[in-house]
C-alpha cells in the first residue's frame, strides 16, 4: 500500500502567490482530513470530507483558503493569496468507516505533510 | 477549555528505561477514542496505539501501553525499554462520538521525548 500521498513535500513561495497542495488518500478510504501544524497552534483541523463531500470546514481560517475533492482519489487545498502567517506543515489524512483490521477503530492515516513557507 | 492536555513539554530518559507521557482529556460524550501518535524529526505522523472509551482493558502494542483511567480522564502512554529511535514528539489525540470515523482528531500540544545512551 502506498499510503497517503501528498505533493509537493516542500513549497516556498512569495506573499500574494497562489499555492495548491495536493493529496491522494488511501484507496477505499471514504474520509479525508486536512490538518495544519504550527508551533503556536499545534495540529488543528482545517476541513474534512466524507465521500468527496465537505462535512466540516469550520477550521478553514478565512476565505483565502479553499479545498476541493473532485473524486475519491484526489483532494486539493488552495491558498490564494498566500501570506507569511500561512507558513506551516499541512497534513492530509484518510480513514474509512469499517470494522476490520486496523480500521476497527477507524484510525486516521497521515500523509508525510507539505512544508509551506511563505516569504 | 482545552480538550487534550499534555503537561510535559519535554521528557528525558535513558535507554532501556521506561517512560510515561501524560495526557488528560475533557469530553462529555460517553463515546470517544484516544490515540497516540509519534512524530519523529522527519515530520511524519505515526500511529502508535488506540483506546476506546468502552474498552475494559488497557491497550497494548508491543513496547507501548496506554494507562487508561477513565474516572480521572487520563490516558497516559507508557513506553517500556526506551530506545534511541523513540526520540520524537508524541501527541495525544481524541475523537468524540459514536461515528468516530466521521469526526476529526483533537490533538494536544505534544511532548518531546529525548532518549539518551
Amino acid at each position: 500500500d502506498a499510503g497517503v500521498i501528498q505533493s509537493p513535500r516542500h513549497e516556498v513561495t512569495e506573499m500574494g502567490q497562489e499555492v495548491t497542495l495536493r493529496c491522494k488518500p488511501i484507496s477505499g478510504h471514504d474520509y479525508l482530513f486536512w490538518y495544519r501544524q504550527t508551533m503556536m497552534r499545534g495540529l488543528e483541523l482545517l476541513i474534512y470530507f466524507n465521500n468527496n463531500v465537505p462535512i466540516d470546514d469550520s477550521g478553514m481560517p478565512e476565505d483565502r483558503f479553499s479545498a476541493k475533492m473532485p473524486n475519491a482519489s484526489f483532494s486539493t487545498l488552495k491558498i490564494q493569496p498566500s501570506e507569511p502567517r500561512d507558513s506551516a506543515v499541512y497534513f492530509c489524512a484518510s480513514s474509512f468507516y469499517g470494522t476490520s483490521g486496523m480500521g476497527s477503530y477507524n484510525e486516521q492515516f497521515f500523509g508525510p505533510g507539505t512544508r509551506l513557507t511563505v516569504l | 477549555a482545552q480538550k487534550i492536555t499534555q503537561t510535559q513539554p519535554g521528557m528525558f530518559v535513558q535507554e532501556k528505561e521506561a517512560v510515561t507521557l501524560d495526557c488528560t482529556y475533557d469530553t462529555s460524550d460517553p463515546s470517544y477514542g484516544l490515540f497516540w501518535y509519534k512524530q519523529p524529526s522527519s515530520g511524519e505522523m505515526i500511529f502508535l496505539i488506540y483506546q476506546g472509551s468502552y474498552d475494559q482493558q488497557n491497550a497494548t502494542e508491543g513496547r507501548y501501553s496506554l494507562n487508561f483511567q477513565k474516572a480521572r480522564k487520563s490516558a497516559n502512554l507508557v513506553i517500556s525499554a526506551s530506545q534511541l529511535g523513540d526520540s520524537a514528539m508524541y501527541f495525544c489525540a481524541m475523537r468524540e462520538g459514536r461515528d468516530q470515523a466521521g469526526t476529526a482528531l483533537i490533538f494536544g500540544k505534544g511532548t518531546t521525548l529525548s532518549v539518551s545512551s
